[in-house]
């Protein structure tokens, strides 16, 4: 079956450092693929996604791009801010509707001042 | 546009004991969705609803949990007898259909923070 697989947090982070949270996926055809957000005390927002191979989804300065061969989806950040403390999860769909996510275990990012 | 709205936000409970957890859809969003997240694990689905229909319900756990959507609007998810595993966070989602191309505005509420001790 599907699954996603980010790198294991917390992850901790001094204001303007570079950031990359690893994901990679298991998967049977072509999924779509997802990073969510979720800020302290609010519900899980969509960030980027992508919907084929090669393609790059981009968002607040947050990129990711769709690595078939690779099977990874690995998210990128240049300079961090203090607001972007959250926990970020990978996630794809299922090929044929898209209607049920599967999601990686979630990474905490402390961004520090 | 209101977004996807869930309550109670947080709910502690006996072990036992039963709760229900609502949810409301954005409106005219035919596709509703129960997510769950334990102990600080990955995000794990639990059931689709189309209209009042449920799609697929391969996720739920077992059969403490029942999910409704009477009428196609909002949607409960009670569970009976509440066990200590089921502590954690449950979310919910809707989306609508566009013609020939699948799911959009895939939208998450808040989730309702359930503690079950």
């Amino acid at each position: 079956g599907n699954s996603v697989t980010q790198m294991e947090g917390p992850v901790t982070l001094s204001e303007e450092a570079f950031l990359t949270i690893n994901c990679t996926y298991t998967a049977t055809g072509y999924p779509s693929l997802f990073w969510y957000v979720q800020y302290p005390g609010e519900g899980l927002q969509l960030l980027l996604k992508a919907t084929k191979a090669d393609d790059k989804g981009s968002n607040k300065g947050f990129e990711a791009t769709y690595r078939k061969e690779t099977t990874s989806f690995h998210l990128e950040k240049g300079s961090v801010q203090v607001s972007d403390s959250a926990v970020y999860f990978c996630a794809l769909d299922r090929e044929t509707s898209g209607s049920r996510l599967t999601f990686g275990e979630g990474t905490q990012l402390t961004v520090n001042p | 546009e209101a977004g996807v709205t869930q309550f109670p936000s947080h709910s502690v409970i006996e072990k036992g004991q039963t709760v229900t957890l609502r949810c409301d859809p954005i409106s005219g969003h035919d596709n509703l969705y129960w997510y769950r997240r334990v102990m600080g694990k990955e995000i794990k689905f639990l059931l689709h609803f189309v209209k009042e229909s449920k799609q697929d319900e391969s996720g739920m756990p077992n059969n403490r949990f029942l999910a409704e959507r009477t009428g196609g609007t909002y949607s409960t998810l009670k569970v009976q007898p509440a066990e200590l595993e089921d502590s954690g966070v449950y979310f919910c989602a809707s989306s609508y259909y566009y013609p020939g191309q699948g799911p959009h505005g895939y939208t998450f509420g808040s989730g309702t923070r359930l503690t079950v001790v």
